[in-house]
């Protein structure tokens, strides 16, 4: 069974602050998708990233997954409440999911 | 169109009870999946249908849980001789197809406290 680390568990900044959340595996993501969480909500899909060492963008959000395949992060620029919320990696496929990085972002 | 929706979106039962929950998965997606979130967790897989049979049930804990798909649309979650631990929120999602690069929606969950 593939294990997914993610880190930090929690996160708490102020808007406009940058951060980074991690993700890694004990063994090699055929892929692997981040997720957004907000309460009372199922995950919602931000990204599915396929080639090692591929980085992908969305708006302020930047992804990227490692050459080997076993770790990703994503990177937030200029942080706003409206990102506040559970961000999760999972493998693709039959999804297993790391425990999440809970984000709170203060105005 | 309408996306996944479950309910009831929250249940209280008490210790040893049996309970449903129910997922209806966006038209026409053939593979439906139903997760478990405990607080402060990811979801955990717990089985995977495609079309009226269950494709992957490696992910129930134990034999008092079990899912029915009977026509390969509403899918139902059953639960019985509830247990303290069982509470959680149970997530369904749907794709348009199985395992592979497609998309899975997620329901908003149902809430499940055994007390």
């Amino acid at each position: 069974t593939q294990l997914l680390e993610q880190s930090p568990q929690f996160l708490s900044i102020q808007e406009g602050e940058n951060l980074t959340v991690y993700c890694n595996s004990s063994s090699v993501f055929s892929s692997l998708q981040w997720y957004r969480q907000e309460p009372g909500e199922g995950p919602v899909l931000l990204v599915t990233v396929v080639t090692g060492g591929e980085v992908k963008k969305l708006k302020r959000l930047t992804f990227q997954f490692g050459d080997a395949r076993k770790d990703s992060s994503l990177h937030i620029t200029a942080a706003q409440p409206g990102d506040t919320g559970l961000y999760l990696c999972a493998s693709h496929g039959k999804l297993t999911f790391g425990q999440g990085t809970i984000l709170t972002v203060h105005p | 169109g309408a996306g996944v929706s479950q309910t009831p979106s929250n249940k209280v039962t008490e210790k040893g009870k049996y309970v449903e929950l129910r997922c209806d998965p966006i038209s026409g997606h053939t593979a439906l999946y139903w997760y478990r979130q405990s607080l402060g967790q990811g979801p955990e897989f717990l089985i995977y249908f495609q079309g009226t049979g269950a494709a992957d049930d490696s992910g129930l804990p134990n034999d008092r849980f079990f899912a029915v798909r009977p026509e390969g649309s509403v899918s139902t979650l059953k639960i019985q001789r509830t247990e303290r631990g069982d509470s959680a929120v149970y997530l369904c999602a749907s794709s348009l197809s199985p395992l592979g690069t497609d998309t899975q929606y997620f329901g908003p969950g149902t809430r499940l406290t055994v007390l």
